[in-house]
């Protein structure tokens, strides 16, 4: 199975700075066929199921806004959350569609300093 | 708006039966992979299955193969997942989501807000 580990298991950032999460996968997610990288990135807030943030590594889902960035390839990946708002507080979790089974990072939990 | 609404969940005994339900009336169902995930209540998220979009294939995590079955019913819109043999790590909520597009690689635009099975004696 592929494991996913995500940096910082917790992380606490000002309203209006920039939030970094990182996740790391066991083997590389770039399918060379054609040059995309099967890893998402997903939000859950209290008591709700997880909302599909990014998928493709890097492209953001309709509607998600575009303080929500996601970039990297192969085995390191990265979550940028730009200018955060309140609504931002949530743990958010990696997630790679490579092979199966489908796995997930632990979780980064986002609160407000 | 897409809509997936799970039921079924419960307390049952270790060993028991329980069979979930996913409803999906508002997208054409029969274009989709669908999978149930599920997530221990203040633990991280696990995928269990998945099903092609005629039924015809089906993938399980290995704790749950050979004791819980995942099937669909298209003319109901309807997905399903029959839990048998159950244990205490089986406790948690149990969502059911739609894949992004019709490949089974691909990750769940859409979730339910999941239903609570809770194995204990």
């Amino acid at each position: 199975d592929i494991v996913m580990t995500q940096s910082p298991d917790s992380l606490a950032v000002s309203l209006g700075e920039r939030a970094t999460i990182n996740c790391k996968s066991s083997q590389s997610l770039l399918w060379s066929s054609n040059n995309k990288n099967y890893f998402a990135w997903y939000q859950q807030k209290p008591g709700q199921p997880p909302k599909l943030l990014i998928h493709w590594a890097s492209t953001r889902e309709s509607g998600v806004p575009d303080r929500f960035s996601g970039s990297g390839s192969g085995t390191d990946f990265t979550l940028t959350i730009n200018s955060l708002q309140a609504e931002d507080v949530a743990v958010y979790y990696c997630q790679q569609y490579y092979s199966h089974p489908e796995t997930f990072g632990q979780g980064t939990k986002l609160e407000i300093k | 708006e897409v809509q997936l609404v799970e039921s079924g969940g419960g307390l049952v005994q270790p060993g028991g039966s329980l069979r979930l339900s996913c409803a999906a009336p508002t997208f054409t169902f029969n274009n989709y992979w669908m999978s149930w995930l599920r997530q221990a209540p203040g633990k991280g998220l696990e995928w269990v299955a998945n099903i092609k979009t005629d039924g015809s294939e089906t993938n399980y995590v290995d704790s749950v193969k050979g004791r819980f079955t995942i099937s669909r019913d298209n003319a109901k819109n309807s997905l399903y997942l029959q839990m048998n043999s159950l244990r205490g790590e089986d406790t948690a909520f149990y969502y059911c989501a739609r894949h992004l597009r019709n490949s089974e690689f691909s990750p769940w635009d859409y979730w339910g807000q999941g239903t609570l099975v809770t194995v204990s004696s």
